[in-house]
């Protein structure tokens, strides 16, 4: 039969607004974690990336947070653009302290509103 | 400075054919890993090479494989191709076999429809 693929959650945001993208990652081992970008018909795109030994790591517009109790991490995009408008993806590293492969997350859908 | 290329970038096969995809990383770069990614979902690993050595391998029969040349670049070879192997196909570079910054420079993708 036909498979249907799986819907990615959405988020829509006014321009100008801040996104927050939320993941829920598997391993408490994991020690390296980084977002990626992808835009309709390319390949993702680093955005920042954060370690285990810390909690916040801010770059350009964008700010990542790690809640290692609660295996959660967040993107906080500043003042969002139109350009801004992708599939947000989390991924983890494994094994821990090599990286040699990551283990993505489901992905999220920004659509940022004129 | 040319980014990771790909190619082809599409192709349609049929069931049961065999296919190759080929892949350059970044100049410099001596790591190469092939992601698989089905619509709607996030890109899962399949293999990482390093010095044309096999690092990693991800949960994929043995219908996949893949081998990387003396100048870095790799080939993806599938097999006895399935339907549920419809997928855009990604190749990523880094410059070591695991770095520290741990960043990876993905490609465009290769797109392969199988009929």
């Amino acid at each position: 039969g036909e498979s249907v693929g799986l819907h990615l959650p959405t988020l829509s945001v006014q321009e100008g607004d801040n996104s927050i993208i939320n993941c829920a990652y598997s391993n408490s081992a994991s020690d390296y974690f980084i977002w990626y970008k992808q835009e309709s018909g390319k390949g993702p795109q680093f955005i920042i990336d954060i370690r285990s030994n810390m909690d916040k790591r801010q770059g350009q517009r964008v700010t990542v947070l790690l809640n290692k109790t609660v295996k959660h991490l967040s993107l906080q995009i500043a003042a969002t653009q139109p350009g801004d408008s992708a599939v947000y993806f989390c991924a983890e590293a494994f094994p821990p302290g090599s990286a040699r492969q990551l283990t993505f997350g489901s992905g999220t859908q920004l659509t940022v509103l004129p | 400075d040319a980014g990771v290329t790909q190619s082809p970038t599409h192709l349609i096969k049929t069931r049961g054919q065999q296919v190759t995809l080929r892949c350059s990383p970044i100049s410099g770069h001596k790591s190469v890993s092939w992601y698989q990614q089905v619509l709607g979902q996030g890109p899962q690993f399949i293999f990482q090479y390093y010095e044309k050595e096999e690092r990693g391998r991800g949960n994929f029969p043995d219908r996949f494989s893949a081998r990387q040349f003396p100048n870095y670049s790799s080939e993806l070879n599938v097999n006895a191709l399935l339907l549920g192997d419809s997928a855009l196909y990604l190749c990523a570079s880094r410059r070591t076999e695991s770095a520290n910054t741990g960043e990876l420079f993905f490609g465009e993708g290769s797109r392969l429809t199988v009929l």
